[in-house]
This record gives structure tokens, C-alpha cells and sequence, in this order.
């Protein structure tokens, strides 16, 4: 079973539709994060959670919230989604015991925005 | 700011070349490095990390990468590459207390 899970694998939406994409696991750790990945700029952070009750913005938060329900669930919602939202996004978890921050991937979201 | 590098968007080897793949990252304090790979329509997989001894750090699936830091670059090599090891691979810089930086990524197409 995959330590790091995402649901759903693929979405298909129109401007204006609220979504959520959903990200669990199992690994236990503290961290979690959210990635947009756009061809040719690599990964960029939306948003991190270093516990239930920390949530913090990244690279390129506007136009997306998130939401730490539980230390193994964070979930991330476009409000009104727009077409250049369109793009692969991947949730990731680390441990903040470990003094260094290995990043473990779930298998990503595809999301399409007509 | 951190920052990372690869200046190959993409490359091309055949079978059973070796591979040479480059980083290079601008970091203030000693970074930790790691090398991820993506398969087709896969999440990412961590190849190999430094984070301090060794400058030569072996990996999964025969990679290995050399932290030099005169030269503030961290390559991925693999002496013989296989068809199976076309994919995407990121570098990263990451530091205690620090989010992650990803590089924009090298595609890798395997000739047979």
C-alpha cells in the first residue's frame, strides 16, 4: 500500500467550480506539503503544515486554501478554479524529527480546468 | 535565496551510454542535496541525498552523485543507462528548518 495517497488521480473541472484535491498517509510524519508542477519550472510550493495547527503559504498560494483535518490528512481547494490553474499537483509529507527534510511524494493530481 | 539549476532540459543517450546529469544550486549555508526522479505518470522517487561526509553518494538503481562545493553543483551519474531509466529528474536543495527548492528538471530519452 502506498505510504502516500491522492484523490483524485485525475480531474477534469470548469472556470468558476470549487474543488478539492485530497492527500493522506500512513508514514506518520508531521509534515505535509502541496506542489504545483508546471512542464519546465519543476516543482513550486503552494502550501506547508508542520502540524495540525500550522499552516503556512508557499511560492504560489493565491487562488488555493488549504486544510489540515487530522496529522495524516491536508487537503488543498481552489475556490473558483481558472484555466491556468490546469496543471499536475502532488501532495508530500516529511518529518520535522529528523534533522534534515526528505520529502516523500504521493503519486499526483492531474487537474484540468476548461 | 536558494535557488537550482539544471541547464539540460533535456538529453539523449542510447543504451548502455553513461549519463551525466548536471545541478548546480546557490545556497548561503551547507544545503542538503537530493536527486528525485519522475516516471511517466508517476510521483516522484528520491534517488539519492547528501547531507554531509562522503562527497560521493551512491543511489537506488545504480546512480550516484558527487557534491563539489567550489563548484556549488551536484550531478547524477550512472556509468551504463538502461531504457527503463527514461524519465524526468529533479534536483533540490533543501536546509534544516527549510523548504525544499526543486530545479526545473531534465527530461532523459533512452535511445535503444
Amino acid at each position: 500500500d502506498a505510504d502516500v495517497t491522492q484523490t483524485p488521480r485525475n480531474r477534469i473541472t470548469k472556470t468558476g467550480k470549487r474543488i478539492m484535491l485530497e492527500c493522506s498517509q500512513t508514514k506518520g510524519h508531521d509534515r505535509m506539503y502541496w506542489y504545483r508542477q508546471d512542464p519546465g519550472l519543476g516543482l513550486q510550493l503552494i502550501y506547508y503544515s508542520f502540524d495540525v495547527k500550522d499552516i503556512n503559504k508557499g511560492e504560489i498560494s493565491d487562488g488555493y486554501s488549504v486544510s489540515r483535518q487530522a496529522q495524516a490528512k491536508f487537503s488543498l481547494s481552489l475556490e473558483s478554479a481558472i484555466p491556468n490553474q490546469t496543471a499536475l499537483y502532488f501532495c508530500a509529507t516529511s518529518s520535522g524529527l529528523a534533522g534534515y527534510n526528505e520529502q516523500f511524494f504521493g503519486p499526483g493530481t492531474r487537474l484540468t480546468v476548461l | 535565496a536558494q535557488s537550482v539549476t539544471q541547464p539540460d532540459i533535456h538529453i539523449t543517450v542510447s543504451e548502455g551510454a553513461s549519463l551525466e546529469l548536471r545541478c548546480n544550486y546557490s545556497y548561503g549555508a551547507t544545503p542538503y542535496l537530493f536527486w528525485y526522479v519522475q516516471s511517466p505518470g508517476q510521483g516522484l522517487q528520491l534517488l539519492l541525498k547528501y547531507f554531509s561526509g562522503d562527497t560521493l553518494v551512491q543511489g537506488i538503481k545504480g546512480f550516484e552523485a558527487e557534491f563539489k562545493r567550489s563548484q556549488s553543483s551536484f550531478n547524477l551519474r550512472k556509468p551504463s543507462v538502461h531504457w527503463s531509466d527514461a524519465a524526468e529528474y529533479f534536483c533540490a536543495v533543501g536546509a534544516r528548518g527549510q523548504n525544499f527548492v526543486f530545479g526545473p528538471g531534465t527530461r532523459l530519452s533512452v535511445l535503444p
